[in-house]
């Protein structure tokens, strides 16, 4: 059975902190794993990795995936309360070879940010 | 952009009604998915559909059925609604898994049985 373990569970932290979440997996038929921002309502997409070892940034967040060892890092420098929102770790695996995919999620880190 | 619509953002329903969620999406995507999130459970996959008419079980599709008629539409039915399924309800799309493209998502419907 594929899973998704992501940790912490929440996380409190000042502006200007910088802070890491984690996420491993077991999941067959890996193909690329991805990270999403949840405030209140949809999921926002914000990377998504197919290989080990490169860093993908956008601003103040990166995220770097290891296909060895079977996880992936999300960092955020400088925190806002904007960056306030539950982190959503997910991978995809194909299934049946065919052009469908199948997202599992990680039970996701809640992360707030105080002035 | 891509748009993913979902028809109601909250609903109540009685116990034992027939329920439908409607989404729509205008990317022409080929792969539609409904979740539901629950508080430290995540999101857990219902059903998908990677064509017209075509649908698969995800992991918890008891006591759920799915429609897809129309490439753009994907419907989640609760055949006989129940408190259990009192949840967040999340559709998403995506194109085929060779572009390499994630999924992306509604606002979501929450969803009360009483």
């Amino acid at each position: 059975e594929d899973k998704v373990v992501q940790s912490p569970l929440s996380l409190v932290v000042h502006e200007g902190d910088t802070v890491t979440l984690n996420c491993s997996y077991e999941v067959t038929n890996f193909r690329s794993l991805l990270w999403y921002k949840q405030e209140k309502k949809a999921p926002t997409f914000l990377f998504m990795l197919t290989s080990s070892g490169i860093e993908k940034k956008s601003g103040r967040l990166s995220s770097i995936l290891d296909k060895k060892e079977l996880f992936s890092i999300l960092n955020i420098t400088a925190t806002q309360t904007g960056d306030s929102a539950i982190y959503l770790c997910a991978v995809e695996a194909s299934w049946d070879n065919n052009a469908g995919n199948m997202l599992t999620f990680g039970g996701g880190t809640r992360l707030m940010v105080k002035p | 952009d891509v748009k993913v619509t979902q028809s109601s953002r909250y609903l109540v329903k009685r116990t034992g009604e027939k329920v439908f969620l409607e989404c729509v999406q205008d990317m022409d995507h080929e792969n539609m998915f409904w979740y539901r999130q629950d508080p430290g459970l995540g999101l857990r996959l219902i059903y998908f559909s990677y064509d017209v008419k075509m649908k698969e079980k995800g992991d918890i599709p008891e006591g759920y059925s799915v429609s897809r008629e129309k490439k753009e539409r994907f419907s989640l039915i609760l055949e006989s609604a129940s408190t259990n399924q009192t949840s967040m309800y999340l559709c998403a799309s995506s194109p085929p898994i060779w572009v390499g493209q994630p999924q992306h998502f509604g606002d979501g419907t929450r969803l009360s049985i009483l």
